[in-house]
């Protein structure tokens, strides 16, 4: 069976400041796909990025950036210099590989202060 | 490029009614799966739709079921409803190729269910 744990429910940090999402999973396939998707007050999940279990290679979008360790089963989300519109609530989530069904955490609220 | 559709926006029902959501996928996906979520919690896999056919189900009643259309368009039907019914309903589309393209899955705003 698939898990993902999101340990942290909310966080605020003031604008500005780093700020750092964790993401556990647990998984018997050998290859699978992780996402994050990010849900705003509208309730569209927002696609942000897709890693592949093989390719553990960290990647950076503009203020954002991720950190994938199969030693530790974690694939972590950093925001740099957090901006009010960062405010959401943030998904963590894995499939099979393929077109298989997508399991999600729990969700990270993240709160950026003005 | 309109992304994914849903309908209608918001519904209220009560218990022990039907309920007929529906969803046009992406331009150029041919793939429908649905995911319920709670409030407070993340979407939980309901059904996955491909080529007419319930692909991949996940741990949920009979009551809920699906189709899915020539036009690769999709319903979710819940019989019976419960208050427990009540939630976020997403639908997301995606290619039925199985080496997912890079973005992956694309969701809709998704219907809010509310059963009293």
């Amino acid at each position: 069976a698939q898990k993902v744990t999101q340990a942290q429910t909310e966080i605020s940090v003031v604008e500005k400041e780093d700020v750092t999402l964790d993401c556990v999973y647990e998984t018997r396939d050998t290859t699978y796909y992780l996402f994050w998707y990010k849900q705003p007050p509208s309730g569209e999940l927002v696609f942000l990025i897709r890693r592949n279990s093989f390719d553990e290679q960290n990647e950076i979008s503009g203020r954002y950036s991720w950190n994938f360790q199969k030693s530790t089963s974690s694939f972590n989300f950093t925001i740099t210099a957090s901006q009010v519109v960062d405010s959401a609530v943030y998904f963590c989530a894995l499939s099979g590989y393929g077109n298989e069904k997508l399991t999600f955490g729990t969700g990270t609220r993240l709160t950026i202060i003005p | 490029d309109a992304g994914v559709t849903q309908s209608p926006t918001h519904l209220i029902k009560t218990r022990g009614q039907q309920v007929t959501l529906r969803c046009s996928p992406k331009s150029g996906h041919d793939t429908v799966s649905w995911y319920q979520q709670a409030l407070g919690q993340g979407p939980q896999f309901i059904f996955q739709y491909y080529e007419e056919e319930e692909r991949q189900r996940g741990n949920f009643p009979d009551r809920f079921s699906g189709h899915q259309f020539p036009n690769y368009s999709s319903e979710l039907n819940v019989n019976a409803l419960l208050l427990g019914d009540s939630a976020l309903y997403l639908c997301a589309s995606s290619l039925g190729d199985p080496f997912l393209p890079l973005d992956g899955y694309t969701f809709g705003s998704g219907t809010r269910l509310t059963v009293v």
